[in-house]
């Protein structure tokens, strides 16, 4: 099997514009989960969703937006980027609702200059 | 509120030696818990996990133990190898939720 493929890998943008991230999780998981990772911050939620339904959300603002796709694929955007929302963003997906595990992908680099 | 707390941003061991993380909750709720280890340029991957019902599981060199009225979680590595060298984020799991959430990560070196 795959693993969760996240594109692009790496992105540079300039403060204000907007992106669009993307991820493809593992055949079969229905769960997918969203994290900002930067430097000694850890592993920061932003959201999960299940069968296109967002059922968790994190302490982010509302320039941070997600969906998921009728084939589990998701995308993450945010809007009016901030010099801070520099970080690396990890998916990750899970075979069960109940996402006793996960399994991440590469993650896409987001530089904003 | 930080509810995954991993207070030893990193820890250096010599080769062959126990290497011991950390790591404390707050929320009741987390009913399953995981250590991921993370490369440079990597997403983190599965290490070993233990369920609340539990206070041990071992898998190879690797042990986690859970003190449920303690809200503390260790992972136990004997012995420690350089190839060990990595970050340790351990992740609490609300499973009724379907949330994990993660410390900030314990930076392990593991000297030849």
């Amino acid at each position: 099997k795959a693993g969760v493929t996240q594109t692009p890998r790496y992105l540079i943008k300039t403060r204000g514009q907007q992106v669009t991230l993307s991820c493809s999780p593992i055949s079969g998981h229905r769960s997918v989960s969203w994290y900002q990772q930067t430097p000694g911050q850890g592993l920061q939620f932003l959201f999960e969703y299940f069968s296109e339904t967002q059922r968790n959300k994190g302490n982010f603002p509302g320039r941070f937006s997600g969906r998921q796709f009728s084939n589990s694929r998701s995308e993450m955007n945010v809007s009016t980027l901030e010099l801070g929302d520099s970080a690396l963003y990890l998916c990750a997906s899970s075979e069960t609702a109940t996402n006793e595990k996960l399994f991440f992908g590469s993650g896409t680099q987001l530089s904003v200059l | 509120d930080q509810q995954v707390k991993q207070n030893s941003p990193s820890l250096s061991v010599q080769e062959g030696r126990i290497s011991i993380l950390n790591c404390d909750y707050t929320n009741s709720m987390f009913d399953y818990f995981l250590w991921y280890k993370k490369y440079p340029a990597e997403g983190p991957t599965f290490l070993i996990s233990i369920s609340s019902i539990k206070d041990k599981n071992e898998d190879g060199r690797f042990t986690v133990f859970l003190n449920k009225s303690a809200k503390h979680l260790s992972l136990h590595i004997v012995p420690s190898q350089p190839g060990d060298s990595a970050v340790y984020f351990c992740a609490a799991t609300d499973t009724n939720a379907g949330k994990s959430t993660f410390g900030d990560g314990t930076t392990l070196t593991v000297k030849p």
